[in-house]
């Protein structure tokens, strides 16, 4: 049964560069495609990015610019980083499966809170 | 981007009662070829991660409880559980599936016992 375990420092600073690991376990990460996706305290889900097993990736538009998603097949994992980071990205982070040939997401790692606080 | 707009933003129902959350698209998620609807919801518990109950609109995942149902098509969805369990007591969200990125979740609608 495949599982999927966020990790990663719990508190970051402002200005500075979150990185979240994403380890997939049970299964080969090459059997599907991955996303990232956060939950702001008490708010909805924001999709960041996905990442196909082929290394091809896409981002939202609304961090485009300070996201970097990839993939380190010999560990079964894959990871987030999130640059330049304020108080806006304190969030629960999520690793989760693509389901079948379409994005939506079939299953989630349990989350991983990040706090951006100096 | 797709905006989805769920309503209400919160309900409560009595145990046992039929519980309707709406989700509404600022564009149609209906691939016509296909005749699917890209339209997704998932079940929210504290603490925990979204869990997959819907997809393509009206298809329940496996393990799925079918009080559980789907509806809708283009701009239009709706989430029923047809009698209310304490352990439905939860936030839903939609999520839209459409071809391009970035795919988008509605603001969720949390459901209370009565």
């Amino acid at each position: 049964q495949v599982q999927l375990q966020e990790s990663g420092p719990g508190l970051v600073k402002p200005s500075e560069t979150l990185s979240l690991t994403c380890t997939v376990s049970g299964g080969a990460i090459s059997s599907s495609s991955w996303s990232w996706i956060r939950q702001p305290p008490g708010k909805g889900l924001e999709w960041i990015g996905y990442l196909y097993y082929t290394g091809v990736t896409n981002y939202n538009p609304s961090l485009n610019s300070r996201v970097t998603i990839s993939l380190d097949t010999s560990k079964n994992q894959f990871s987030l980083k999130l640059n330049s980071v304020t108080a806006a990205d304190t969030a629960v982070y999520f690793c989760a499966r693509r389901a079948s040939s379409f994005w939506y997401f079939d299953l989630w790692g349990r989350g991983t809170l990040v706090t951006v606080s100096s | 981007d797709i905006v989805m707009t769920q309503s209400p933003d919160s309900l409560a129902v009595s145990l046992g009662e039929r519980a309707t959350i709406n989700c509404k698209s600022s564009q149609s998620l209906l691939y016509s070829p296909s005749n699917m609807n890209y339209l997704a919801w998932y079940q929210q518990k504290p603490g925990q991660p979204p869990k997959l109950l819907i997809y393509r609109a009206s298809t329940r995942e496996s393990g799925v409880p079918e009080r559980f149902s789907g509806s809708g098509s283009g701009t239009d969805f709706t989430l029923t559980i047809s009698s209310l369990q304490a352990e439905d007591v939860a936030v839903y969200y939609c999520q839209q599936y459409d071809g391009t990125p970035p795919y988008t979740f509605g603001q969720g609608t949390k459901v209370e016992i009565k």
